[in-house]
């Protein structure tokens, strides 16, 4: 099982540009996330999805958008990219959005937004 | 003030020793704790579940104290490959189910 998966790894943008960062999962778990990571700021959530067809604002989800395509796939969109976006993005999943299920969490993604 | 707070550290310990973290908690609605160990430039891996009545994990030992509100872990004979950040998280099991993490304890364990 590969487990939480993400792509790109990498990326580069100038402002305004628009990209989706992609997730996926291969446990069968119901609920998936989105969190940011910034220095001295810990992991905040984004968005989440409890399950498959419902997404909710999580702490910052402001300048973001979410699709929870099916059960195994939740991406992450910014329309319009801006400097403070710049950010290490992690994909998590767990089995379900009680909180005694802990998440596993994706590879990350790392964004340079210039 | 924030809902899970950690001492940023670094912690810096001789191999063999042994080091312990503490982190409080402000939420006293948090039922669900846990510890997440991440590595430089890695995602968080979860470490250990904290239960109420103490859980232990080989070297790895993990209290909650829900009167004064914080959670510690214990590192018996630190290791070289125990350096890395380590994340406090507390939840509480209401329909918003919220995962508050801390902003992380660094250990560097030295030769």
């Amino acid at each position: 099982n590969a487990g939480v998966t993400q792509t790109p790894k990498f990326q580069v943008l100038k402002t305004g540009q628009s990209m989706t960062l992609q997730c996926a999962q291969d446990m069968n778990h119901n609920s998936m996330y989105w969190y940011r990571q910034d220095p001295g700021m810990g992991l905040r959530l984004i968005y989440y999805s409890a399950s498959e067809g419902t997404t909710d604002k999580g702490e910052v989800p402001n300048g973001y958008n979410v699709s929870r395509l099916n059960k195994r796939e939740f991406s992450l969109r910014l329309e319009s990219a801006a400097p403070s976006q710049t950010s290490v993005y992690f994909c998590a999943s767990s089995e379900a959005r009680q909180g005694a299920y802990p998440p596993n969490f994706g590879p990350g993604t790392r964004l340079l937004v210039l | 003030r924030k809902e899970v707070e950690q001492d940023p550290g670094p912690f810096n310990v001789p191999e063999g020793a042994t080091v312990a973290f503490n982190c409080t908690y402000s939420n006293s609605a948090s039922q669900s704790f846990f510890w997440y160990r991440q590595d430089c430039r890695k995602e968080p891996k979860l470490l250990m579940s904290v239960y109420s009545s103490g859980n232990e994990d080989g070297r790895f030992t993990a209290q909650l104290n829900r009167a004064s509100q914080y959670i510690s872990l214990l590192i018996r004979d630190s290791k070289l490959s125990d350096s890395a950040t380590y994340l406090c998280v507390g939840t509480n099991t209401g329909t918003a189910s919220k995962l508050t993490f801390g902003t992380g304890t660094r250990l560097q364990v030295t030769l």
